[in-house]
């Protein structure tokens, strides 16, 4: 299985500052296809997860412009500018290039 | 609005068996790949199965022959027939629809607890 390692576990911020959260993999994540299957997911207190971004860098509609996604290969980071408090919550990562598909561990970010 | 509205959690002890339902709205259900996708208490997520929309499926060696994934398109309903369960499939279990091989939506998850 493809392991998914996210840097770091714990994230206290300031509001108004940015953050940035890193997930790596243990194996490159292009697809047969051509494609990179690499997602954010947001996980505030108590709710279900929520899609931010697909393949690497597509934003899903809903989520704030503050949110973006860059990477290759086995190196990938989320980006979060201008930190507000609904943005407090665990983050994930998840691969879908090789089944299963693989989470990263979680970071859970807090305002300082 | 894409709804998916799991049910079926509940307590059971080792080695008990369990039906998971998960009751899909506000999209063509047929279209779509569906998944379980389940958390420990305090834990990670993990991907535990999927079906395609030819009802092909897949699942994690945590669960290959144990669960069974299943679909009926004219219900817009998703399954999961829980076997043999331990005390390690204690989680909240989600159903999540799968798009560009990722997970667009999910439901509010439902509670399996395994305890003698």
């Amino acid at each position: 299985d493809i392991v998914m390692t996210q840097s770091p576990l714990s994230l206290p911020v300031t509001l108004g500052q940015s953050a940035s959260i890193s997930c790596r993999s243990s194996q490159g994540l292009v697809s047969n296809d051509g494609n990179t299957y690499l997602t954010w997911f947001q996980q505030r207190p108590g709710q279900s997860p929520r899609r931010l971004i697909y393949k690497v860098s597509n934003r899903d509609s809903g989520a704030p412009d503050r949110f973006s996604g860059s990477g290759s290969g086995t190196d990938f980071t989320l980006k979060i500018s201008r930190v507000e408090a609904e943005d407090v919550g665990v983050y994930f990562c998840m691969q879908g290039t090789l089944w299963p598909y693989t989470f990263g561990q979680g970071t859970k970010l807090e305002i300082k | 609005q894409v709804q998916l509205v799991e049910s079926g959690g509940g307590l059971v002890t080792p080695g008990g068996s369990l039906r998971l339902s998960c009751a899909a709205s506000g999209f063509s259900f047929s279209d779509y790949y569906m998944s379980w996708i389940r958390q420990a208490p305090g834990k990670g997520l993990e991907c535990i199965s999927y079906i395609t929309t030819s009802s092909y499926t897949y699942y994690a060696d945590s669960v290959q022959g144990r669960f069974t994934i299943s679909r009926d398109n004219a219900k817009n309903s998703l399954y999961l027939q829980m076997n043999s369960l331990r005390a390690g499939d204690t989680a909240v279990y989600f159903c999540a629809r799968e798009n560009w091989k990722s997970v667009d939506s999910w439901g509010q998850g439902t509670l399996v607890t395994v305890s003698s």
